[in-house]
């Protein structure tokens, strides 16, 4: 399995207040993503990275902001968590940009 | 209409049946297409890639039509370890132009 965690694993909130996840990859992959994952829907891209400070937005990047400082960590901020960010967030890799995505185990967040 | 659709399912068989998964997908310039299994409350993982000449892996064999714009998983002699949730991946060509399915529920029963 490729080496990728996401912390922290669950998390509950409350509306109104910024929440960070963090996304961490032992493979020195260049591509870097965040995505949700809701009921109905298929995993629906956030945010990208193709390179430390190299970021761009995905379909659903309103309410969400990212930054990656180091090629291994790839941070996903919620500025002021609502109900309808409650969701299951994953965190996949890639060496290349159309190559196979690899994912982290979720993280599911609670927006109260 | 989704980019990429798939029938959610769910899709109940008996132990040994084989059953037939089908996607389409809406933009005739994507590239590459894959079939990624979830189990739940995990993260989806590659099941297989799927190549214009198609592929088999085992019991799962995988085709892409691009006349028709649909691709393919078939399973064959079902296990009960097959229940999970397939998603239908297509990339149109860079990995932020990834469009997920919202996947099909298989359950194996004995």
């Amino acid at each position: 399995d490729a080496g990728i965690t996401q912390s922290p694993r669950h998390k509950v909130t409350e509306t109104g207040t910024p929440v960070t996840l963090r996304c961490h990859q032992t493979e020195n992959h260049r591509y870097m993503y965040w995505y949700r994952q809701d009921p109905g829907h298929g995993l629906r891209l956030i945010h990208y990275s193709y390179g430390v400070k190299d970021t761009d937005k995905g379909e659903v990047s309103d309410g969400y902001s990212v930054s990656r400082s180091k090629t291994e960590d790839f941070l996903l901020t919620l500025e002021s968590a609502t109900s309808s960010q409650t969701s299951v967030y994953f965190c996949a890799i890639s060496p290349f940009s159309s190559e196979t995505q690899y994912f982290g185990p979720g993280t599911r967040l609670l927006v109260l | 209409r989704k980019e990429v659709e798939q029938d959610p399912g769910p899709f109940n068989v008996p132990e040994g049946a084989t059953v037939a998964f089908n996607c389409t997908y809406s933009n005739s310039a994507s590239q590459s297409f894959f079939w990624y299994r979830q189990d739940c409350r995990k993260e989806p993982k590659l099941l297989m890639s799927v190549y214009s000449s198609g592929n088999e892996d085992g019991r799962f064999t995988a085709q892409l039509n691009r006349a028709s714009q649909y691709i393919s998983l078939l399973i064959r002699d079902s296990k009960l370890s097959d229940s999970a949730t397939y998603l239908c991946v297509v990339n149109m060509g860079g990995g932020f132009k990834t469009i997920f399915g919202a996947g099909t529920r298989l359950f194996v029963k004995a």
